[in-house]
C-alpha cells in the first residue's frame, strides 16, 4: 500500500498562469476526492469522482477549475488564470469501494500564487 | 462552507495530561470522523463514530457522540509530544465537511 500520492508537492506561479496538479489514489480505490485548505482552516470539499464519473462539484469550483479522471485511476485538477486567492493547499483523498466512508488523504500540493 | 466548529481553537497542555476537544455540527450525519494533521501535511484518519453509536475507543483515543446536541468530543489520554498537531472533526453525509480544527500543542 503506497498511499495516495500528489504531484507536485509545491507550486509557485504568477497570477494569470495555468497550473495542473496530479493525484494518484490508492490502487483500486474507486472514489477520489479533491479538497482545498487555506491557512488556519479545515479542508473544503471541491469535487469527487466515482471511477471516471464526476459525481459532485462544489460551488467553490469556479469555471476556472476543472478536474478529470479519464481512466478511473489518477486525477488532475487544473486551475486556469490563477488568482492570488487560489493560494492554498490542495488535498486529494481516495476511498475503497467497500468502505466509502473512510478517506485516505495524500500529502497535498501547496500552491502559492504571486 | 464549513459546518463544524471545534472548541477550543487552540490548546496547550503538559505531556502526560489528557486533551479534550469538542466539535459541534449543524445538520444530519451518517457518521462523524476525526482526523489529525501535522503542520503542512496531509490528514490522517483517526476514528469514525456512526450516528447510532455513543462512544468509541481506539488506543489512547476516546470519541463520544451526542446526536441530540449535534456534538462530539475527542479525548486523547496520556498525551505525548508526538500528539502535537491540528485535529479536525468531519461530518460525513456523502462527502466530508470539516470543522475549523483545534491546534493541540503538547509541552514536553
Amino acid at each position: 500500500d503506497t498511499g495516495v500520492s500528489q504531484d507536485p508537492r509545491h507550486k509557485i506561479t504568477k497570477r494569470g498562469q495555468n497550473v495542473t496538479f496530479r493525484c494518484d489514489p490508492i490502487s483500486e480505490h474507486n472514489r477520489l476526492y479533491w479538497y482545498r485548505q487555506t491557512l488556519g482552516q479545515g479542508p473544503e470539499f471541491l469535487t469527487y469522482f466515482q471511477n471516471e464519473a464526476q459525481l459532485e462539484k462544489s460551488r467553490l469550483l469556479s469555471d476556472r477549475f476543472s478536474a478529470e479522471r479519464p481512466k478511473g485511476s489518477f486525477s488532475t485538477l487544473e486551475i486556469q488564470r490563477t488568482e492570488q486567492g487560489d493560494s492554498a493547499m490542495y488535498l486529494c483523498a481516495s476511498s475503497p469501494r467497500t468502505r466509502t466512508d473512510t478517506q485516505y488523504f495524500g500529502p497535498g500540493t501547496r500552491l502559492t500564487v504571486l | 462552507s464549513q459546518q463544524g466548529e471545534e472548541d477550543p481553537q487552540a490548546l496547550s497542555i503538559q505531556e502526560g495530561e489528557n486533551a479534550t476537544m469538542n466539535c459541534s455540527y449543524k445538520t444530519s450525519i451518517n457518521n462523524l470522523q476525526w482526523y489529525r494533521q501535522n503542520s503542512g501535511r496531509g490528514l490522517v484518519h483517526l476514528i469514525l463514530i456512526r450516528s447510532n453509536e455513543r462512544e468509541k475507543h481506539s488506543g489512547r483515543l476516546r470519541v463520544t457522540l451526542d446526536t441530540s446536541k449535534k456534538s462530539s468530543s475527542l479525548l486523547i489520554t496520556a498525551s505525548r509530544a508526538a500528539d502535537t498537531a491540528s485535529y479536525f472533526c468531519a461530518r460525513n453525509y456523502e462527502k466530508l465537511t470539516f470543522g475549523t480544527g483545534t491546534r493541540l500543542t503538547i509541552i514536553p
